[in-house]
């Protein structure tokens, strides 16, 4: 399964967009991209998942480029609460079965 | 997508001893897998339990430590044997869904004194 890189932290003030970057260098043709939030003493919680090009839900949208090396994962509007771990994981579309986390990325949001 | 019930939420337990961790599924799943997060860090795979087989288990982590149950398509338990210190981390358990990537258990903190 792709190995996925993403910064380790980043900080946004409250309003602001955040794009966080997701680099999976290896991703396979059956393989598409998930997103996850975690907060502290909670499991992740998933929040949007791509193929190709765009996807947008009501809490984000993920831009995947047309060789699906890296995926942006947008959060328009930020606010306190989104202050969190976000991890990109990398899941095998056939038969799916384990995933391998990295080591995500800790959002600040600040006032 | 699934909601996954799981249980002990947190325990404090003595080394030598072991706990088991339930989880329970609203809906028939194949696979089930078990995590563990050290704390600040991200989460490892310990396992896969497939129901009717043995688990299959990540590199780094044995059955003798960490046997797993998987008795229906709804429920599993994942057990810590013989607990050491480091041992403590949350333990989490997950399945996948159809369109919503995979759900995860609220998750057991762990500390072993």
């Amino acid at each position: 399964l792709a190995k996925t890189t993403q910064p380790i932290s980043m900080d946004s003030y409250e309003g602001q967009e955040v794009n966080i970057t997701c680099s999976h260098n290896n991703i396979a043709t059956n393989d598409y991209i998930t997103w996850y939030q975690q907060f502290p003493s909670q499991g992740p919680r998933f929040i949007i998942q791509g193929y190709k090009t765009k996807v947008t839900n009501e809490v984000a949208s993920l831009f995947i480029p047309a060789d699906r090396k890296s995926s942006t994962l947008s959060l328009p509007r930020v606010s306190l609460s989104d202050t969190a771990v976000y991890y990109c994981l990398v899941v095998r579309g056939t038969n799916a079965g384990k995933s391998t986390f990295g080591d995500g990325t800790t959002l600040t949001v600040k006032p | 997508s699934a909601v996954i019930s799981q249980k002990p939420s947190r325990d404090i337990c003595q080394r030598g001893t072991s706990l088991t961790i339930q989880c329970q599924v609203d809906s028939q799943v194949t696979m089930m897998f078990w995590y563990r997060q050290q704390p600040g860090q991200s989460l490892t795979l310990i396992a896969t339990a497939n129901q009717g087989s043995e688990a299959t288990y990540e590199s780094g982590f044995v059955i003798d430590k960490f046997p797993i149950s998987r008795p229906n398509l709804t429920f599993s338990t994942l057990t810590v044997s013989n607990m050491s210190p480091e041992d403590s981390s949350i333990y989490l358990c997950s399945v996948k869904g159809q369109k919503d990537g995979y759900t995860f258990g609220s998750g057991t903190r762990l500390t072993v004194v």
